[in-house]
């Protein structure tokens, strides 16, 4: 069964530390991407990732950091330098070509509170 | 030039009758219009979408209308359903090896039986 997984699926952080939330996928996509979602916002970009190996800055990558070791991983740091990390993180990913070009994929999310 | 903008903010329909969601962007160079549909709790997932090549694209019960020279599309659920209610983004991407998606600020629909 194809699809993007995170976890946890809730995660409590005490201020001054670091997490990681996980998100892999199966679907042997090459594009991968992490966003935020506040109450009454869209859909924030935080870090894309087109390759291995490679990853770019979205429009609020500052207190965060990403790796893509493999195609399939995506982890997600969420830095004590992040201000208010609050909120409900979903990751993504997409193929960058073929039937199915232009279309994201999305994880379940998981909802990070900081206590 | 990056944004999408998303109205209303929040939509309460009748069971059966025709909810609708409008969106407008700026940036010409966007090429791909898609419709998520996000239930609480879960993540987004595609409900329809379509390029700017055709005007409308209809897919069951879920409509898009697009125009391009007003730069705006619209969702159109028609015998809106309890199971309908759910929060909606528009959002618009460009064309290329990597898509970077520009989401609205969504629209919480509910449908009242």
């Amino acid at each position: 069964d194809g699809g993007i997984t995170q976890s946890p699926k809730y995660l409590f952080r005490k201020e001054g530390q670091n997490v990681t939330l996980s998100c892999e996928q199966n679907l042997n996509h090459d594009a991968m991407y992490w966003y935020r979602q506040d109450p009454g916002q869209g859909l924030r970009l935080i870090y894309y990732s087109q390759i291995v190996n490679d990853f770019q800055k979205g429009d609020i990558a500052e207190g965060y950091s990403v790796s893509r070791e493999k195609k399939e991983s995506f982890p997600l740091t969420v830095t004590s330098a992040q201000k208010n990390p609050t909120a409900f993180y979903l990751c993504a990913s997409s193929q960058l070509a073929g039937a199915s070009f232009g279309e994201q994929f999305f994880g379940p999310g998981t909802r990070l509170t900081v206590l | 030039q990056q944004q999408v903008k998303q109205s209303p903010q929040s939509l309460i329909v009748q069971k059966g009758g025709i909810s609708i969601i409008n969106c407008a962007y700026e940036n010409t160079a966007f090429d791909y219009f898609p419709w998520y549909q996000q239930f609480p709790g879960k993540g987004p997932a595609l409900l329809i979408a379509i390029r700017p090549d055709v005007s409308e694209k209809k897919e069951g019960r879920f409509t898009i209308s697009f125009n391009k020279s007003a730069k705006q599309f619209s969702l159109h659920i028609m015998d809106s359903q309890p199971g309908d209610s759910a929060t909606y983004f528009c959002a618009a991407s460009t064309a290329g090896g990597y898509q970077k998606v520009t989401f609205g600020t969504g629209t919480k629909l509910q449908v009242i039986p």
